[in-house]
């Protein structure tokens, strides 16, 4: 149990344009999702904590309006890359956790995304 | 706020060969503790936590890590390592108590095992 899957596993896209990606629970419901980037040989950053029905909460330096996330459902969350540029090439992870105190956060496989 | 320093950021070891991924934190409150490992282009796995009670835990993979809050301390050691343990471990905490699950990694060890 506890499986989380993002979708695209990849994508490429052009400067400029924008790219949606999806984080959702297969067997829980989430009431908290999180998304961080990764760049190459270095650490999880953790970009925003989303609550399902609410805004989300960004960490101090990423930018709202073009990293635009909803977590809609119990179960997705999505991670919106507007206008992207070739600087938010990276490894997009997302995570998800089910209330309660003790609760474990669960990761997804990723998303590697380019911007040419 | 919290902070993880993993000291090594490369540990290569022989097969079979005993090894200590170290990892020290710092935090103004009582902290949850966590080990993760990822292969490559893949996410996080989580190996074993601390969340209170014995300061021995044992995780998957016959990987286990003590937790020491005198010298805020948390390394995983595994007695005998395979091929198939070579991968990055990331040390992570969050806050205990209230609402703060956020995770603070640490940068990383790349454990790489050698035939």
């Amino acid at each position: 149990g506890a499986v989380v899957s993002q979708h695209p596993s990849w994508v490429i896209c052009k400067s400029g344009t924008s790219v949606k990606i999806e984080c959702r629970s297969l067997d829980f419901q989430a009431t908290t999702m999180f998304w961080y980037r990764q760049f190459p040989k270095q650490s999880l950053m953790l970009m925003a904590t989303s609550n399902e029905g609410s805004k989300a909460t960004y960490e101090q330096g990423v930018e709202k309006d073009k990293f635009l996330i909803n977590h809609a459902s119990l179960t997705l969350s999505t991670l919106t890359v507007t206008s992207a540029h070739p600087e938010d090439s990276s490894f997009y992870i997302c995570s998800a956790r089910k209330s309660g105190r003790f609760s474990e956060q669960y990761f997804g496989p990723g998303t590697r995304l380019t911007v040419t | 706020a919290q902070s993880v320093t993993q000291l090594d950021s490369q540990v290569p070891v022989f097969e079979e060969a005993p090894v200590e991924l170290r990892c020290n934190y710092s935090s103004s409150v009582s902290v949850y503790l966590f080990w993760y490992v990822q292969y490559p282009n893949q996410g996080l796995q989580l190996l074993l936590k601390y969340l209170s009670g014995s300061t021995l835990v044992k995780g998957i993979n016959g990987f286990e890590a003590e937790f020491n809050k005198s010298q805020t301390s948390f390394h995983l050691r595994k007695p005998s390592v395979h091929i198939s343990d070579t991968a990055e471990y990331f040390c992570a905490v969050s806050g205990s108590g209230g609402s703060n699950y956020k995770l603070t990694f640490g940068k990383g060890t790349l454990l790489t095992v050698n035939p």
